[in-house]
């Protein structure tokens, strides 16, 4: 059973446009959800996440929103650039006890020059 | 040093071999991470430690076989591999296994990849 649900599996923007990534959790014990960016050949790493006591989070270019009543989350990257391109990971987790995310499939984004 | 340093950063074995991945952080997090990988797929949880200590093992096979022998240190086993567990093997840390109001941010090494031939 997928507990987070990514989509689109895979983007393709201009430079400068936006690049849009929704995702969709079930359980709603989750309360921390970070988004991880993934370039080829390296590790994930922390991109952005939030708590779902806010609706929005921005950081420079990137922006989460997060609607509790429906369950959704998505990362907004502004004036896509070419150094964007790369995979993201969308996850959710649980504080309080054994701390493990659950990775949503991932997006693959290429950022046209 | 936000860094986890992971070697080797290719592995190639055969079915037959015994080989041994190695990851290391100096960032004092006591919760460490086994993930593997496979292209276009998320990373899939192994294991965990946390304060030296097997906390979860995710029903992977006899045939991986994790060690922490310090705090700093993580490894991974390898024997007898099948050429279906040809993937990108990362390590990760964290703090510690979090509780309500951390951050619970996992910090990545960059991977090894392995090939099993």
């Amino acid at each position: 059973q997928q507990q987070v649900k990514q989509s689109p599996q895979s983007l393709i923007v201009q430079k400068g446009g936006i690049s849009i990534i929704n995702c969709a959790y079930e359980n709603t014990a989750f309360d921390y959800f970070p988004w991880y960016q993934q370039f080829p050949g390296k590790g994930p790493a922390l991109l952005i996440a939030i708590r779902p006591d806010v609706s929005e989070k921005k950081e420079g270019r990137f922006t989460i929103s997060f609607n509790k009543s429906a369950k959704q989350f998505s990362l907004h990257i502004m004036d896509s650039q070419p150094g964007d391109s790369a995979t993201y990971f969308c996850a959710a987790s649980i504080g309080g006890g054994s701390y493990i995310p659950t990775f949503g499939r991932g997006t693959s984004l290429i950022v046209h020059p | 040093d936000t860094e986890v340093t992971q070697t080797p950063k290719h592995l190639v074995m055969g079915m037959t071999n015994k080989k041994s991945l190695k990851c290391e952080q100096h960032m004092g997090h006591r919760a460490m991470y086994w993930y593997k990988q496979k292209a276009k797929k998320p990373p899939e949880l192994m294991f965990v430690y946390s304060y030296e200590k097997l906390s979860i093992n995710e029903s992977v096979p006899s045939r991986f076989s994790p060690e922490c022998p310090n705090s700093s240190l993580l490894n991974l086993h390898l024997h007898a591999l099948q050429p279906e567990d040809s993937a990108l093997y990362l390590c990760a840390s964290s703090p510690r296994l979090a509780l309500r109001g951390d951050t619970g941010e996992l910090f990545f090494g960059e991977g090894s990849r392995l090939t099993v031939l």
